[in-house]
């Protein structure tokens, strides 16, 4: 079983500022890992996947995450937020060998203040 | 547009009242999932079907039943319905481990 833990349940920033959203999971076995981002009243979209190869993952949006084995997080970054970067933002974790059936964190609302 | 389409949008049920939340999906994925969204819960599998002619319970399966009718469509019914089934339900679908696309969803309150 695995498990992830977002560490922080809001995070409000000004427009055109740095942003980390942080999430680590934990599992016993080799995991893919995943961002997803949900607008209001929307249903949930993929920022970006982590599956193998190189840990530093390219997403839409400019939005970008770093696979850390070692310190097992997936930390989510944008250089610089805009506006309409504003929603809850997922990360989710699946087990790389079986149902892939994800496990998602409880969410992190960022809000981008003009 | 491709994708998987939810219906209804919004609902508004009595305690005690049946209804069925259709989903359907035009990718040709094999996997469906339904998952119910709560404030600061994130999101909670109710039941999936890995294939055609399967499902399975997930983490919250009690006060639901699924229905895969064919490949495209995974149909969630409450037979009963509480207020604890007050909710946001989402309807995804997936190939291999590539990660899922929603549905936009239906907002159900039971009254």
């Amino acid at each position: 079983a695995q498990s992830v833990t977002q560490l922080d349940s809001q995070v409000p920033v000004f427009e055109e500022a740095p942003v980390e959203l942080r999430c680590n999971y934990s599992s016993s076995v080799s995991v893919y890992l995943f961002w997803y981002v949900q607008y209001p009243n929307q249903g949930l979209q993929l920022l970006l996947k982590y599956l193998s190869g190189s840990t530093l993952v390219k997403g839409i949006n400019g939005f970008e995450a770093e696979f850390n084995k070692s310190q097992t997080s997936f930390h989510l970054r944008k250089p610089s937020v805009h506006i309409s970067d504003t929603a809850e933002y997922f990360c989710a974790v699946t087990d790389s060998g079986g149902s892939y059936i994800p496990t998602f964190g409880r969410g992190t609302s960022l809000i981008v203040h003009p | 547009n491709a994708g998987v389409t939810q219906t209804p949008k919004f609902q508004v049920l009595k305690t005690g009242q049946s209804m069925t939340l259709q989903c359907a999906q035009d990718m040709n994925h094999n996997s469906m999932y339904w998952y119910r969204q709560d404030p600061g819960m994130g999101l909670r599998l109710i039941y999936y079907s890995a294939s055609e002619g399967t499902t399975d319970k997930g983490e919250v399966p009690n006060g639901y039943n699924v229905s895969r009718l064919n490949k495209r469509e995974f149909s969630l019914r409450l037979e009963s319905a509480a207020p604890s089934q007050t909710s946001v339900y989402f309807c995804a679908s997936r190939t291999e481990a590539y990660g899922y696309t929603f549905g936009s969803g239906t907002r159900l309150t039971v009254v």
